[in-house]
């Protein structure tokens, strides 16, 4: 199947500094990625859609200024968590669809605020 | 928007034995109906879907129905191993392409007792 990859894994930061995490289509051209936070034992809820050379679309109850996406190129997109806070604390994973298919997702990023 | 439910929460089964879970979705107009298994720490793997022209679709030890009238899917294991113990969760988008947003349902962990 088609290869996403997620960087970094894992990643500490101090309260009130940003934090980047990269999403990348391997082998293949996303025009479109979607960013999901993850709580422990819950499901994946959807965060925002990126959409390649425009504005994300985000769900509601998501702060667009907290979490800035940014879809430069057809096979990178970025999530940035801006002065993070504790609570931002989760697991974070972007995904991809390659044509009609199902969603690829990325490794996740696991995002620890102290 | 759409809405996704899936039940049980919680599943065990003996090995060898069979295992199904079960969704429903709210909107009509959803299309595509994927199914991921997600071991610990991992990332949502797809294992199988189904596109609402087909009622059903097999993959060896799986497969998924489809009720488009009462608008629920099912995943149906048979001859569950240990390995098959994982958090499974079905989704539903509309759409056939990349662009559609996958809404997911709760989670259903599956535990294989030997």
């Amino acid at each position: 199947g088609a290869v996403v990859s997620q960087h970094p894994s894992r990643v500490i930061c101090k309260s009130g500094t940003s934090v980047k995490i990269e999403c990348r289509s391997l082998d293949f051209q996303a025009t479109t990625m979607f960013w999901y936070r993850q709580f422990p034992k819950q499901s994946l809820m959807l965060m925002a859609t990126s959409n390649e050379g425009s504005k994300a679309t985000y769900e509601q109850g998501v702060e667009k200024d907290k979490f800035l996406i940014n879809h430069a190129s057809l096979t990178l997109s970025t999530l940035t968590v801006t002065s993070a806070h504790p609570e931002d604390s989760s697991f974070y994973i972007c995904s991809a669809r390659a044509g009609g298919s199902g969603a690829f997702f990325g490794q996740g990023t696991r995002l620890t605020v102290v | 928007g759409e809405n996704v439910e899936q039940h049980p929460s919680t599943l065990s089964v003996q090995e060898g034995d069979s295992a199904v879970i079960k969704c429903t979705y709210s909107d009509s107009a959803s299309n595509y109906f994927p199914w991921y298994k997600q071991e610990l720490g991992k990332r949502p793997q797809l294992i199988i879907d189904i596109r609402s022209n087909v009622g059903e679709k097999k993959d060896q030890r799986i497969a998924v129905t489809l009720n488009k009238t009462a608008k629920h899917f099912s995943l149906h294991i048979t001859e569950t191993q240990p390995e098959d113990s994982a958090v499974y969760f079905c989704a539903a988008s509309k759409g056939g392409q990349g662009a559609q947003k996958l809404v997911f349902g709760q989670g259903t962990r599956l535990t294989i007792n030997p």
